[in-house]
C-alpha cells in the first residue's frame, strides 16, 4: 500500500520570498509523483509530475520539484511566489506500472501568500 | 478542447435522499476517475472505469455506484443519503488506463446533506 505525508497544512509566506512545500511518500514499489493545485471552488489542476528521468522536474507557473529516492521526498520549490500562488497544494502518488489511475493524495499544504 | 464538465455544480439534497451526478470527460478520454473531497478525509478514490467497466474501487459503502456510458460520460449515485456525505466530488479524465497517465479533473459538485 502506498500513502503520502504532508506535513504542513499551512505555509504563509511573503509575496516575492521562496517556498518549499513538503511531501514524503511510503510505498513497497516505486511510483509515480504528482503536484497539483486547487484554487478555490475549482478542481485540480496539474502542476508537474515524475516519471522517470531527471530528478528535478520543471513544470507550470514555475513550479519545479525534486525526487528523492532514498529520503523517499518529492518537495515543491518556487523561488519567488505571487498573490495568485494562493492555493491548496496537492502531492500524490500512483504505483509505476499499474493498470490504474488511481491517485492516492496527501491531505494537502496551503500556500498563503500575503502582500 | 473542452475540458472535463460536471453537472450538477451544486446539490442540496436531505438525508435519505439519493443523488445522481454527472461527469463529462475531455473528448477522447475514454477513462473516468471519482474523487470525493472533505476537510476531514482529504481527498479519496471512489471508483474508476474505462470503456464502460469498473476498473477499481475505493473503500466505500456499496451506497456508492456508478458506470460509465459508451460515449465515455459517467455518472455516480449516491444513495440513501447521510450527513457525512456532504462533499465536494470530483471527476477526472484521462486518454487511458495506466499509472503514468495525466489526469484531468472537472470543477466538481459541491454535495450538500441536510
Amino acid at each position: 500500500a502506498q500513502s503520502v505525508t504532508q506535513l504542513d497544512s499551512q505555509v504563509p509566506v511573503f509575496e516575492e520570498a521562496p517556498v518549499e512545500l513538503r511531501c514524503n511518500y511510503s510505498s513497497s514499489v516505486s511510483v509515480y509523483l504528482f503536484w497539483y493545485v486547487q484554487y478555490p471552488n475549482q478542481g485540480l489542476q496539474l502542476l508537474l509530475k515524475y516519471l522517470s528521468g531527471s530528478t528535478l522536474v520543471k513544470g507550470i507557473n514555475g513550479f519545479e520539484a525534486e525526487f528523492n529516492k532514498s529520503q523517499t521526498s518529492f518537495h515543491l520549490r518556487k523561488p519567488s511566489v505571487h498573490i495568485s500562488d494562493t492555493a491548496e497544494y496537492f502531492c500524490a502518488v500512483n504505483p509505476y506500472g499499474g493498470a490504474t489511475n488511481k491517485l492516492i493524495f496527501g491531505t494537502g499544504t496551503l500556500l498563503a501568500v500575503q502582500p | 478542447k473542452a475540458g472535463v464538465t460536471q453537472t450538477p455544480r451544486y446539490l442540496i439534497k436531505t438525508r435519505g435522499q439519493q443523488v445522481t451526478l454527472s461527469c463529462s470527460p475531455i473528448s477522447g478520454h475514454r477513462s473516468v476517475s471519482w474523487y470525493q473531497q472533505t476537510p476531514g478525509q482529504g481527498l479519496q478514490f471512489l471508483f474508476e472505469y474505462f470503456s464502460e467497466t469498473q476498473r477499481n474501487k475505493g473503500n466505500f459503502p456499496g451506497r456508492f455506484s456508478g458506470r460509465q456510458f459508451s460515449n465515455s460520460r459517467s455518472e455516480m449515485n449516491v444513495s440513501t443519503l447521510e450527513l457525512g456525505d456532504s462533499a465536494l466530488y470530483l471527476c477526472a479524465s484521462s486518454m487511458g488506463q495506466g499509472s503514468y497517465n495525466e489526469q484531468f479533473f472537472g470543477p466538481g459538485t459541491r454535495l450538500t446533506v441536510l
